[in-house]
């Protein structure tokens, strides 16, 4: 069955501090990836997102994260934090086949401390 | 675009009542889903409608729970009577058709519900 883990409920980091989020997940074909992010009281909004092609994807507010195919993982990375950045996020895989049904993790709360 | 709008933010009521919560996708968008949020089971799919039809309802808990999209522009998730173990965050979402496993979901701010 497919499935999205993320190993970290919490991270705390400081502000101006690298990131790095971690996303495994188990599907057998060829998986639709994403990272979401929910600030506190907010719907989930889309951070990026892997199909095809190179495996390294910029997104949005100086996030990036890799596709490793051989570590079934996709994780979230960051140069520098800022404490705006203080939410959680998800990852998820989209299946294929024809309709748009996202499997999520658990989540990832990230703190950033000032 | 004013985006998903969801409805109401904050709902609390008690146990054996009814609760509707409402949502209206973004013009033009195909695709809607109703997601609910708890600590126990994080983000679960509970339906999802394409061109205002239920295609897959089977994250639906029970029989208690009933969703409907009368038109294009609404859809209401029902709980009827609720239990305190339906206290969560209801999401609504939508998406375009194109590439559907592909499309990127618009999500709502949630109804916050709480059964007591």
């Amino acid at each position: 069955a497919q499935s999205v883990t993320q190993p970290d409920i919490h991270i705390t980091v400081s502000e101006g501090a690298s990131l790095e989020l971690r996303c495994n997940y188990s599907y057998g074909a060829t998986p639709y990836l994403f990272w979401y992010v929910q600030s506190p009281g907010q719907g989930l909004q889309l951070l990026l997102k892997y199909f095809s092609g190179d495996t390294l994807v910029q997104g949005i507010k100086g996030f990036e994260a890799e596709f490793k195919r051989s570590q079934s993982s996709f994780n979230l990375r960051k140069p520098s934090v800022h404490w705006s950045d203080a939410a959680e996020y998800f990852c998820a895989v989209g299946l294929s086949g024809g309709y748009n049904k996202l499997i999520f993790g658990a989540g990832t709360r990230l703190a950033v401390h000032p | 675009d004013a985006g998903v709008i969801q409805s109401p933010r904050h709902e609390v009521t008690e146990m054996g009542q009814e609760v509707t919560l409402r949502c209206k996708p973004i013009s033009g968008h195909d695709y809607l889903f109703w997601y609910r949020q708890t600590m126990m089971r994080g983000l679960e799919l509970l339906i999802y409608f394409n061109n205002n039809v239920p295609i897959d309802d089977s994250g639906m808990p029970e029989d208690r729970f009933s969703a409907k999209m009368p038109n294009a522009s609404f859809s209401t998730l029902k709980i009827q009577p609720s239990e305190p173990r339906d206290s969560a965050v209801y999401f609504c979402a939508s998406s375009l058709t194109l590439d559907r496993a592909k499309e990127k979901l618009f999500f709502g701010s949630g109804t916050q519900l709480s059964v007591l």
